[in-house]
């Protein structure tokens, strides 16, 4: 099983400041990686799949980066609705699908 | 506009057994693999098991392979997760969810849909 590790576990930022979310791969998965974004109370939302394609609907300040075992979720600017609990999933070495443990992006 | 929603939750005992059902709506069921995706208390995201779109292939995690059972009503555009013999660890909240992309025959393994998810409690 491939599990994934994501750092930092929460993270605080003001409003408008870059955050930069990190999701490590206990082996490589190629570019098969997704990322997803969960508010309390709502759906989990898809933002990032194969590594960096966004998804439909989504701001291009949410961007993504990486290969192998090394992924990196960016917000450029972040934006009030925009802190929330991020997973990284991994579909590259499946059977079983597996998510990282969240990273929570809370407001300084 | 495409809604997932769960029912079938509740409490039940150490060996006992509950049906989950997903109803669907929004789009063209059958064209579409599914997934159950569970998230016990204060704890992260544990893929359950997944269906394609025909209901051909099916896939379970290690965790539940042999007491649950996925299957899917594309008559009634409703997914199922059938559990048996839970155990206290499977205390979770039970998501669906639909693959992004349009294939009834392939798992592309990434989920753009999801519903909000209905509650299991196994507790004597």
């Amino acid at each position: 099983e491939t599990v994934l590790t994501q750092s930092p576990a929460t993270l605080s930022l003001s409003p408008g400041e870059r955050a930069t979310l990190s999701c490590r791969a206990s082996q490589s998965v190629s570019r098969y990686l997704a990322w997803y974004q969960h508010k309390p109370g709502q759906a989990l939302r898809l933002l990032i799949y194969d590594a960096s394609k966004r998804a439909t609907g989504i701001p291009a300040r949410f961007s993504g980066s990486g290969s192998g075992t090394e992924f990196t979720l960016t917000i450029s600017s972040l934006e009030p609705e925009d802190f929330a609990v991020y997973y990284c999933q991994q579909r590259g070495n499946w059977p079983p699908i597996t998510f990282g443990q969240g990273t929570r992006l809370d407001i300084k | 506009e495409v809604q997932l929603l769960e029912s079938g939750g509740g409490l039940v005992q150490p060996g006992g057994s509950l049906r989950l059902s997903c109803a669907a709506s929004g789009f063209t069921f059958s064209k579409y693999s599914m997934t159950w995706v569970r998230q016990s208390p204060g704890k992260g995201l544990e893929w359950v098991s997944g269906i394609t779109g025909t209901g051909l292939s099916t896939y379970y995690a290690d965790s539940v392979k042999g007491r649950f059972t996925i299957s899917r009503d594309n008559s009634k555009n409703t997914l199922f997760l059938q559990m048996n013999s839970l155990r206290v660890e499977d205390t979770a909240e039970y998501r669906c969810a639909r693959e992004k992309d349009e294939n009834s025959d392939y798992f592309s393994c990434y989920y753009d849909s999801w519903g909000q998810g209905t509650l299991v409690t196994v507790s004597s």
